[in-house]
């Protein structure tokens, strides 16, 4: 079993739309979670983290934790064309130096 | 400031061919990183180096090995390079221990092919 699981997509959206990605994982040692975007042809971008379990929000973007789940999201309200890439999710333990990531989704968001 | 430079951008090798890949950060992070990406698999560790002066073996070792230079440079080298290393290759960097912060700064990729 894969440590992070991730679903590839590929999801198409029209502009405006609320989108919602997610991962799942089975380490219970993991405590840090981000959540990076990725362009074509680019190397990965961060674009929130959160510590443990909660909510966090920035602008458009809210990423959430579900430790009991082990489940992880992240929303995008009013999206946007330029939001058209690969978002990857990422864990990693508290005291750690070993990101595990998930295979991305590709998202593409339609004017 | 660059952040994460790595060259080359592109390269082709043939099989049993060497080469090393390189990697450099301005941010004067202690940490640096070595991933490959390939369809449908993400991004898995090749090697990282947690600080100067000692590297660790991640997911995806075999058939490579890696030299922490100094704080700003960390090289992957192929020794004998097969078709099944052909993929992108981001280095990355981070400040330290994840407590301190768990952000990776990536660089803008190698694609390497070997036939």
């Amino acid at each position: 079993q894969k440590e992070v699981e991730q679903d590839p997509g590929p999801l198409s959206v029209p502009e405006g739309a609320i989108v919602s990605l997610n991962c799942t994982y089975s380490n219970s040692a993991f405590q840090y979670f981000m959540w990076y975007r990725q362009y074509s042809r680019k190397g990965p971008e961060l674009l929130m983290y959160t510590y443990s379990s909660g909510n966090k929000e920035d602008g458009r973007f809210t990423a959430q934790v579900d430790k009991s789940s082990k489940y992880i999201s992240l929303f995008i309200r009013d999206s946007q064309p330029s939001d058209s890439a690969t978002y990857l999710c990422a864990m990693s333990a508290n005291t750690g130096n070993q990101f595990y990531f998930g295979t991305g989704t590709s998202l593409t968001v339609i004017p | 400031n660059a952040g994460v430079t790595q060259t080359p951008k592109f390269q082709v090798l043939k099989t049993g061919q060497s080469m090393t890949l390189q990697c450099a950060q301005d941010m004067n992070h202690n940490s640096m990183y070595w991933y490959r990406q390939d369809p449908g698999m993400g991004l898995r560790l090749i090697y990282y180096s947690a600080s100067e002066g000692t590297t660790d073996k991640g997911e995806v070792p075999n058939g490579y090995n890696v030299s922490r230079l100094n704080k700003r440079e960390f090289s992957l080298r192929l020794e004998s390079a097969a078709p099944s290393q052909t993929s992108v290759y981001f280095c990355a960097s981070k400040r330290g221990r994840s407590y301190l912060s768990p952000e990776q700064y990536f660089g803008p990729g190698t694609r390497l092919t070997v036939t």
